[in-house]
């Protein structure tokens, strides 16, 4: 079974510091992706890497950045942590052209 | 920019009875997906559709694909409890993954 794994489950962070989001696969796929939950509002793309080193911006990248130094890790890092990026984040990865599969989402609460 | 509209948002449905969830999408893919998540919980994978015309069925739900028309839909057949979750679709384009903002299910006896 693929595993996509968040390092947190619940977060809680004061305004104004560094968060790092982390998240593995265990199934070598090429594509990953993170994506903010909120009510109303569906998934929305933040992120998502192709390769190693490989970034793209998605529909709301501000606020954040990315890091994927190795194939199964793809880390999302809040610069400085704002209310307004209080979220269900979610953690993706997929081959190319097929299904992505979830982590079980990191809700994140900024103070 | 490509932007996906799914409808309705929420459906409220008696057991028993049918319905259709409709997702549209704005720009040419021909990939096409569909989620299903829990209170609470992750998104689970259900349909994958990769072609027009491709349809997939698991028991209750069926999902078809037309490319031309930009539209897929998710068809519940005698609607029973354990379908209540919230379904998304999802389209790809270009390596990205864009998603519909997902239409809430209640079934109710």
């Amino acid at each position: 079974d693929v595993k996509v794994t968040q390092s947190s489950r619940y977060l809680v962070k004061r305004t104004g510091e560094k968060v790092f989001l982390e998240c593995v696969q265990d199934m070598d796929h090429e594509n990953m992706f993170w994506y903010r939950q909120d009510p109303g509002l569906g998934l929305r793309l933040i992120y998502f890497s192709y390769d190693v080193k490989m970034k793209e911006k998605g529909d709301i990248p501000e606020g954040y950045s990315v890091s994927r130094e190795k194939k199964e890790r793809f880390s999302l890092i809040l610069e400085s942590a704002s209310t307004n990026q209080t979220s269900m984040y979610l953690c993706a990865s997929s081959l190319l052209s097929r299904e992505a599969f979830f982590g079980q989402g990191t809700r994140l609460t900024v103070v | 920019e490509l932007k996906v509209e799914q409808n309705p948002l929420f459906l409220s449905m008696q057991e028993g009875k049918n319905y259709t969830i409709y997702c549209n999408y704005s720009t040419t893919s021909d990939r096409l997906y569909w989620y299903r998540q829990d209170p609470g919980k992750s998104l689970e994978s259900l349909f994958v559709l990769l072609s027009n015309g491709a349809v997939k069925q698991e028991g209750r739900l069926m999902a078809s694909l037309d490319t031309k028309a930009r539209l897929s839909t998710l068809h519940i057949t005698a609607a029973v409890h354990d379908l209540s979750a919230t379904y998304f679709c999802a389209v790809e384009s270009y390596d990205k993954l864009i998603f519909g903002t997902g239409t809430r299910l209640q079934v109710f006896p």
